[in-house]
């Protein structure tokens, strides 16, 4: 089945320490690839989106992300994290010929002080 | 300022009490959706819409209803709600669907 896979349900960290966060997908083709982040209480923002071309993608908040298509994975990095980056984070995939999106679990990160 | 709203935020009704969940985007956008979110589910469709007239199932349809009559309003119809609809809902608009969708701040649902 087409889905969009967040390996990790909780992720904690130190402030200052560097973070991956995975997603993995399984479309035969390459979708569009989007992480949101919803902070407690929040909606949904978009952090950062690939369609095409460069494989490293630049976001708001200091988030990168990168896709592999080898691997079929975009996974969301950032080199120092803060404090203020405690929130949930989303994957989520378009196929570039559907209509619909589809969001993976999540994966709920804490930062440690 | 560009948003997209949702009324009301929190609402508390019991089995079988027809309910509306409005939405309502200012940004002139085609597309607009509704999700649902569940603890470790992260968020399904329920229904999307690609124009005025035009709405289509998402993954998770059952017990829900929509209208797009008009291209700023998507409202979300439970004509006989259930426990099992007990949810937080989302309301999201986006020029296309490719775009960043823009979600509404949300509205937890309990019914009991």
């Amino acid at each position: 089945a087409q889905s969009v896979t967040q390996p990790d349900i909780h992720i904690t960290v130190s402030e200052g320490a560097s973070l991956e966060l995975r997603c993995n997908y399984s479309y035969g083709a390459t979708p569009y690839l989007f992480w949101y982040v919803q902070s407690p209480g929040q909606g949904l923002q978009l952090l950062l989106k690939y369609f095409s071309g460069d494989t490293l993608v630049q976001g708001i908040k200091g988030f990168e992300a990168e896709f592999k298509r080898s691997q079929s994975s975009f996974n969301l990095r950032k080199p120092s994290v803060h404090w203020s980056d405690a929130a949930e984070y989303f994957c989520a995939v378009v196929l570039y010929n559907n209509n619909d999106m589809r969001f993976g679990a999540g994966t709920r990160l804490t930062v440690k002080p | 300022e560009a948003q997209v709203t949702q009324n009301p935020r929190y609402l508390i009704t019991v089995t079988g009490k027809k309910l509306t969940v409005t939405c309502s985007q200012n940004m002139n956008h085609e597309y607009m959706s509704w999700y649902r979110q569940d603890p470790g589910l992260g968020l399904r469709q329920i229904y999307y819409s690609m124009n005025v007239e035009v709405t289509d199932k998402g993954d998770v349809p059952e017990g829900y209803k929509v209208s797009r009559k008009e291209k700023r309003n998507f409202p979300l119809i439970l004509e006989s709600p259930s426990p099992n609809q007990t949810s937080l809902y989302f309301c999201a608009s986006s020029l296309l669907l490719n775009n960043e969708q823009f979600f509404g701040p949300g509205t937890r649902l309990t019914v009991l």
